[in-house]
This record gives structure tokens, sequence and C-alpha cells, in this order.
């Protein structure tokens, strides 16, 4: 069965300092691995996804995610985090032919210190 | 990008009635939309997979004739949580595939979630 681990339920990080959120997965095949993010009273907005091809991966608002087969990790990065980055962070994995079908971690808080 | 609203946003209703929640794609045709559920702290878990004019593939441990299902058009799915209870208070989220060129896989579209209470 596929699952997706992230080790950190919250972590706080100071306005213009990098951030990394980890994510370990478990899948059987070549896996699909998103990150998304979910602010209050919003949907939850994809940041960027890896399906295959070059391993770092480019995001919206200045996020990247580096897949590393070896490690089974997706870890999320930002080199300057501003304030309004505060949010909660999903990673999910999917793939095959089960179009769509995704399998969310934990999930982190993520606070932004002035 | 596309929009995926989600119809209340906020209900409270009363132990033994049935809540009807609304998802629809606003700007594109989804072919498949998923019902996750998320409580308080924790991760979206998959409730069901619904398709367009077809039944809705549910997961297991997910009662079927509890959480009903019905994907009636391209943009609308619905899900009835029929004589809800209190441990049916949960954050309801639907998404929508709007399916692309990337193996069929497209790109998937939450809305803001709905929340029930039931007392």
């Amino acid at each position: 069965a596929q699952s997706v681990t992230q080790p950190d339920i919250h972590i706080t990080v100071s306005e213009g300092a990098s951030l990394e959120l980890r994510c370990n997965y478990s899948y059987g095949a070549t896996p699909y691995l998103f990150w998304y993010v979910q602010s209050p009273g919003q949907g939850l907005q994809l940041l960027l996804k890896y399906f295959s091809g070059d391993t770092l991966v480019q995001g919206i608002k200045g996020f990247e995610a580096e897949f590393k087969r070896s490690q089974s990790s997706f870890n999320l990065r930002k080199p300057s985090v501003h304030w309004s980055d505060a949010a909660e962070y999903f990673c999910a994995v999917g793939g095959g032919t089960s179009y769509g079908k995704l399998t969310f971690g934990q999930g982190t808080i993520l606070t932004v210190h002035p | 990008g596309a929009v995926v609203s989600q119809h209340p946003s906020w209900v409270i209703c009363k132990s033994g009635t049935s809540v009807k929640i609304e998802c629809r794609s606003l700007d594109f045709q989804a072919t498949t939309m998923f019902w996750y559920r998320q409580f308080p702290k924790q991760s979206l878990m998959l409730m069901a997979t619904s398709n367009e004019g077809s039944k809705a593939t549910y997961e297991q441990g997910v009662e079927k004739d509890k959480f009903l299902i019905n994907h009636a058009s391209l943009t609308l799915s619905t899900l009835t949580v029929t004589s809800a209870h209190p441990e049916d208070s949960s954050f309801y989220i639907c998404s929508a595939r709007d399916s692309g060129l990337a193996g069929g896989w497209g790109t998937q579209y939450f809305g803001p979630g709905t929340r029930l209470l039931v007392l």
C-alpha cells in the first residue's frame, strides 16, 4: 500500500530564512509526487509536481522540490520565506493508472515569524 | 487556474438528518471528481472516486449507503451524508480532475471544503 510521511508536524522559521519541508513516500512503482498548500478558507493549491525527468522540480511562489529515489524522498524547499507562506503543506503520492487518486501525508504547519 | 466550488461552506444539522454537499467545476469539465474527508490536525483521506454517468468507487471502509455520491453532469458531483451522526462531523473536500496530457493524470483542483457539524 502506498503511504506518505511528513515527519514534521509544525515548523517555525523567521521571515527571510530558508525552508525545507520533509516528505518520505512508499510506493510500489514509479511515483507521481505532489506538494500542495492549504490556507484557511481556501482549497488546496498545487505548488509543484513530479512525474518524470529532471529530479529537481520548480514550482510556483519560488518553491522547488527534489525527487530522490534512493531515499524515497521529495522534500520541498524555498530559499527565502515570506510571511505569506504561512500555511499548511501537504505532500501526496499517486501513480500508475489510478488517475488522480492521491495519498496525502499528515501535513506540516508552517509558522513564519517577522 | 481552474476553480472548483463547494456549497455550502458550513452546515450544522441535527442527528438523523441528511445533508447534501455540492462540488462544481466552474470553468472546465471534470469526468472524475474525488471526495476527501479531513479530521482536525490530520491528513486528507480519500473517500470515493466519482465518475460522471457511472457509480462511484468507494475506498475500503467507507459506507456507500451512508455517503451517497452522484455525478450527474461533467461539472457537478454531490455527496449526501445520510442519517448523519456526530461522528460524521468533519471537513469534506472535493476535487475535480482536469484530464490533461500528462499520461492521463491531468491536474487535480480542490474545492475550499465544507465543514459539517452534526449535533
